[in-house]
């Protein structure tokens, strides 16, 4: 089956710098990759997700980038903001697995003022 | 974006009795709904993939005669959690995909805790 590893699994960045975190994923049949963000005692939400069909989409501060030939994709937040800070998961599906979501583990981001 | 809430956010009960935890999808038609389990500061864990009139998938691991699935509509599936013990509590979310999309809508999670 799937197995998707998310890296790193703690981000501390001062506010207005970058950050990025990226995922592998083991299935060449994943095909769609959301990334999900989550404050605490909160629900997941999606911010911004890319089809395998697709190397790159940007929706304002938040980019999403693949590589399908090496599995891995990444998010990368520009001009961080405290509200940023958050619990930030990556999953890959596919419809051969009946679009059931594998999670990364989530990394937990902290923007310093 | 899809709105999906779940009923009751918050549930203590003592050992022994049996919860139920509704899922609603509010403004769109969900084939699947997914049930979820997560311990705190880690990632969700899939306990069961529900399919509107039929019997839920469950992952391996999960007891199925414990966490009970009924999915009878459309917009509404419910996960019963049966003789719950203090092991059982934790954070429990739902999701639910719109027909055609291959994107998880999450509802606003159970807390529930068991004396």
């Amino acid at each position: 089956g799937e197995n998707v590893e998310q890296h790193p699994s703690t981000l501390s960045v001062q506010e207005g710098d970058s950050a990025v975190i990226k995922c592998t994923y083991s299935d060449s049949a994943s095909n769609y990759f959301p990334w999900y963000k989550q404050e605490l005692g909160k629900r997941p939400q999606l911010i911004i997700d890319i089809r395998s069909n697709v190397g790159e989409k940007k929706d304002q501060r938040i980019a999403v980038t693949l590589n399908k030939t090496a599995k891995h994709f990444s998010l990368h937040i520009t001009e961080t903001q405290p509200e940023d800070s958050a619990v930030y998961f990556c999953a890959a599906t596919s419809s051969n697995t009946g679009n059931q979501f594998y999670f990364g583990t989530g990394t937990s981001l902290t923007v310093i003022p | 974006g899809a709105v999906v809430s779940q009923h009751p956010s918050w549930v203590i009960c003592k050992s022994g009795t049996s919860v139920k935890i509704e899922c609603r999808s509010l403004d769109f038609q969900a084939t699947t709904m997914f049930w979820y389990r997560q311990f705190p500061k880690q990632s969700l864990m899939l306990m069961a993939t529900s399919n509107e009139g039929s019997k839920a998938t469950y992952e391996q691991g999960v007891e199925k005669d414990k966490f009970l699935i009924n999915h009878a509509s459309l917009t509404l599936s419910t996960l019963t959690v049966t003789s719950a013990h203090p092991e059982d509590s934790s954070f429990y979310i739902c999701s639910g995909t719109p027909l055609y999309q291959e994107t998880q809508y999450f509802g606003p999670g159970t807390r529930l805790l068991v004396l």
